[in-house]
Parts: C-alpha cells; structure tokens; sequence
C-alpha cells in the first residue's frame, strides 16, 4: 500500500528564521511527486511537480528536492505570508491507465512575525 | 481563465437526509477526481473519472455515495442517507493530459 508520511505536522518559526519539511514516501512505480500550499477554508494550491531523484524546483521563498525516499519542502527567511498547510502528495500508475495520488496528512506551518 | 468550483461553500444537513455535491471542472480538462478531507487527516480520494472512460470508485467509502459526471464536464457527488461520519470538506479536482491536478475550494458538509 503506498504511503506517505509528512513531519513535522506542526512548525513555528520566527520570521526570517530558515527550515525544512520532510516528505517521505513508499510507492511502487512512482510517476511524481507534488507539493501543495492549502490555506484555512480553502482547497490546496498547486507549488511544485518533482518526477526523478535529484530534480529541484523554486519559486520564491521555496525550495523542492526529491530524493528516492522523500522530498524536502526548504523554506528561506520565511515571512508570516508563507503560514498555511503544506501538502505533500505521491502519484503513481494504478493500472488501466489511471494514476493514484496519495496524500501525507501536511504540515502546519506558522511564521511569527 | 477560471479555476475549478464548487457549488455550495457549506451545506449543513440533518443526519439521514440526502445531499448533492457539484463540481465545475476547468473547461477542457477530461479527468476529474473527487476526495475528501477530514479535520486532522489527509485527503482521501474518492472517485475518478477520466474521459468517457468507466470511473474509478475505489475510493468509495460506502454505497451510500456516488457520483456523476455529465458530457464529460460538471460532475455530482451525491450522499444518500448521510451519517454524522460523513462531516468533512469535499474536494473536487481536475486536470488535462498531464500529471498536474488542479483544486477547487470544497464543499464543507456537516452533517447534525
């Protein structure tokens, strides 16, 4: 059964105060990974695709990596615009044409000014 | 161009009374997905409809819930005889050739 696992599932960080969120992930036959920004009250929005160990993406503050077990979700002097929930989520060939796509429970993120 | 929605925002409902759920995908896209959110938890896929292709209802938690989608764009989720359980945001999502899913906002169902 694919899963996967995010952690921390809450962190508070001053503003400007630099880390990582942690992805790991057991898939067979992994076509991608996604992270997702999802604020209170409304759904996740789409961040970064990662498709292959070693691919990195970055947009902003942000910072994707991937490995062959998990991703990184690394966030630089961060500010409190950048608090909400990070969703992870694994997809992968389910037969018949169709991929599956499993979610980690997220991250809670808050920036303190 | 517009995103995905979702039709209503809220919708509070009594215990046993059915309820329908609507989906408005971005124009074009052929594969649409439905999943659900708990507080606390992950989001859980529900169904999957991809073109003129069957659906795929695995994720179906019970036969109480099904959905439609009809010429091949708005899609229904509909909760017969809704339990207390089925409280939770439903996300309907949808996408085109690629990987990439897009969100809509949810439906927050409570059920009392």
């Amino acid at each position: 059964e694919d899963q996967v696992t995010q952690s921390p599932e809450a962190l508070r960080l001053q503003e400007g105060e630099s880390s990582s969120l942690n992805c790991s992930y057991t898939v067979s036959g992994l076509r991608g990974l996604f992270w997702y920004r999802q604020d209170p009250g409304k759904g996740p929005e789409f961040l970064f695709t990662l498709y292959s160990a070693g691919e990195e993406k970055e947009k902003e503050r942000l910072k994707a990596t991937l490995t062959k077990k998990e991703s990184f979700l690394h966030i630089t002097a961060p500010k409190p615009e950048d608090s909400a929930t990070y969703l992870c989520a694994v997809i992968a060939y389910s037969g018949a044409g169709s991929y599956q796509l499993t979610f980690g429970k997220g991250t809670k993120l808050s920036v303190i000014p | 161009g517009a995103g995905v929605s979702q039709s209503p925002s809220n919708k509070v409902t009594e215990k046993g009374k059915d309820v329908e759920l609507r989906c408005d995908p971005i124009s074009g896209h052929t594969a649409l997905y439905w999943y659900r959110q708990s507080l606390g938890q992950g989001l859980e896929f529900l169904i999957y409809f991809q073109g003129n292709s069957a659906p795929d209802k695995s994720g179906l938690p019970s036969d109480r819930f099904s959905a439609e989608r009809t010429g091949g764009s708005v899609s229904t989720l509909t909760i017969q005889r809704t339990q207390q359980e089925d409280s939770a945001v439903y996300l309907c999502a949808s996408g085109s050739a690629g990987l990439k899913r897009f969100f809509g906002p949810g439906t927050r169902l409570t059920v009392l």
